[in-house]
């Protein structure tokens, strides 16, 4: 049972555009959200995250938001570059059930164009 | 050099044997996680460990064990291989079991089951 869903795939977008990237989940207990980046053969990095009891958070060049009645999160990447280009990961957390434990969702594959 | 290790990179093996998965998790962090990502499929949780004591669980075979040793190193056991088992294993670690600045994640082990 996927209980964070990323639906897009893959998204391409030109250098110096906005990429948004976005997530639904379904657990509304969940209450604690991050993004990761993924490069091939590498780990998932750490990008941003948010609690729910903010609606976003800004680090640079990335913002969060988050629609707590949606149940649903978006990532902003502005303005995009090449080196953007990776797999995003949403994932969300409910700590009172399991621990730190987070839920994935199956990954946005970002393409960034020169 | 995430400064999570995880050895080896890669492993290939039959169906029905065992192998192990050994994880060293960032200097100074306590606690270490286990996931599991299967083709076309989000990061799924398996098991938390913090200090050497299981602190969460998650969709763990029961063909998989896990232990966190005194030096903090942890290993993921899978017996009775089965071909569906063939996926990407990665290790993460925290300083405190908290998410809240994100996991700090290995490279991985890609296991192939024959």
């Amino acid at each position: 049972d996927q209980q964070v869903k990323q639906n897009s795939p893959s998204l391409s977008v030109q250098e110096g555009r906005i990429s948004i990237l976005n997530c639904d989940y379904t657990n509304s207990m969940f209450d604690y959200f991050l993004w990761y980046k993924k490069y091939p053969a590498e780990g998932p990095t750490f990008l941003i995250s948010i609690s729910s009891i903010k609606d976003k958070n800004e680090d640079g060049r990335f913002t969060v938001f988050l629609n707590k009645s949606a149940k649903h999160l978006s990532l902003h990447i502005v303005p995009s570059q090449p080196g953007d280009s990776a797999v995003y990961f949403c994932a969300a957390s409910d700590d009172r059930d399991s621990g730190y434990a987070l839920n994935f969702g199956k990954g946005t594959s970002l393409l960034v164009t020169p | 050099d995430s400064g999570v290790t995880q050895t080896p990179k890669h492993l290939i093996t039959a169906t029905g044997q065992r192998v192990t998965l050994r994880c060293s998790p960032r200097s100074g962090d306590l606690s270490v996680y286990w996931y599991q990502q299967s083709l076309d499929q989000g990061l799924q949780f398996l098991i938390q460990y913090y200090n050497g004591e299981e602190r969460a669980k998650g969709n763990i075979l029961e063909r998989f064990s896990a232990q966190q040793f005194p030096d903090l190193h942890s290993e993921l056991n899978l017996s009775s291989l089965e071909l569906g088992d063939s996926a990407l294993y990665f290790c993460a670690s925290s300083v405190t079991g908290s998410h809240n600045y994100g996991y700090t994640f290995g490279s991985g082990t890609r296991l192939t089951v024959v």
